[in-house]
């Protein structure tokens, strides 16, 4: 089974509305990570959370991390067709802070 | 300030052939992680350079090895290659162990 895994697979919004996905780990997080990427390209960092309760945010999109849970969220408010893409978590789960841990990534499409 | 550059974008290589793919990273980093990533999948961590030493190692075989140079640039090297090994490859930069991993835009290797 995945060490990370995210939900929901896939996900089509309609331009406006607000979505949420998870990424849960079967391990300790020392460190969870979300990138975005476009098919075939590279990834783009979003945001960081090493913390326990942890929420950062930057423009429309905000993620948390739940240590007890060990998972993560990240929300997107408004979305835009900018928005879509693929979103990947990537996780420390060794706590020795060098390779990240993937899931499969989400992807997400936003219908005008 | 340019960030984390790979060549060649893409690469058409046949069954038993080798291929170098190279990565300079982003300005100020000297640690160079190298992941494969294979369609609908999350990357996977092939390995890590630091002080041109291999840090850590994924679950690869020894048909995949590597290099880091002084200047912290690094190759990615996989001989005898099948048709698995078809894939995006993406290197990632940071600095040492207390930054986020950037990564590059990628290298398309499809093996025929």
């Amino acid at each position: 089974s995945q060490e990370l895994e995210q939900s929901p697979q896939s996900l089509i919004v309609q331009e406006g509305k607000n979505l949420t996905i998870n990424c849960t780990s079967s391990k300790t997080l020392y460190g969870l990570y979300w990138y975005k990427q476009k098919y075939g390209e590279g990834l783009i960092f979003l945001m960081m959370l090493q913390k326990g309760g942890e929420e950062k945010s930057h423009e429309k999109i905000t993620a948390k991390l739940d240590e007890k849970k060990q998972q993560s969220s990240l929300h997107i408010t408004a979305s835009q067709p900018s928005h879509a893409g693929i979103y990947l978590c990537g996780a420390d789960i060794t706590g020795a802070n060098s390779k990240l841990t993937f899931g499969k990534g989400i992807t997400l499409s936003v219908r005008p | 300030d340019a960030g984390v550059t790979q060549s060649p974008t893409h690469l058409i290589k046949t069954r038993g052939q080798q291929v170098t793919l190279r990565c300079s990273p982003k300005s100020g980093h000297d640690t160079v992680s190298w992941y494969q990533q294979a369609l609908g999948q999350g990357p996977q961590f092939i390995f890590q350079y630091y002080e041109e030493e291999e840090r850590q190692r994924g679950n690869f075989p020894d048909r995949f090895s590597g290099h880091q140079f002084p200047n912290y640039s690094s190759e990615l090297n996989v001989n005898a290659l099948l048709l698995g090994d078809s894939a995006l490859y993406l290197c990632a930069s940071r600095r040492d162990l207390t930054d986020t991993q950037y990564f590059g835009p990628g290298t398309r290797l499809t093996v025929l």
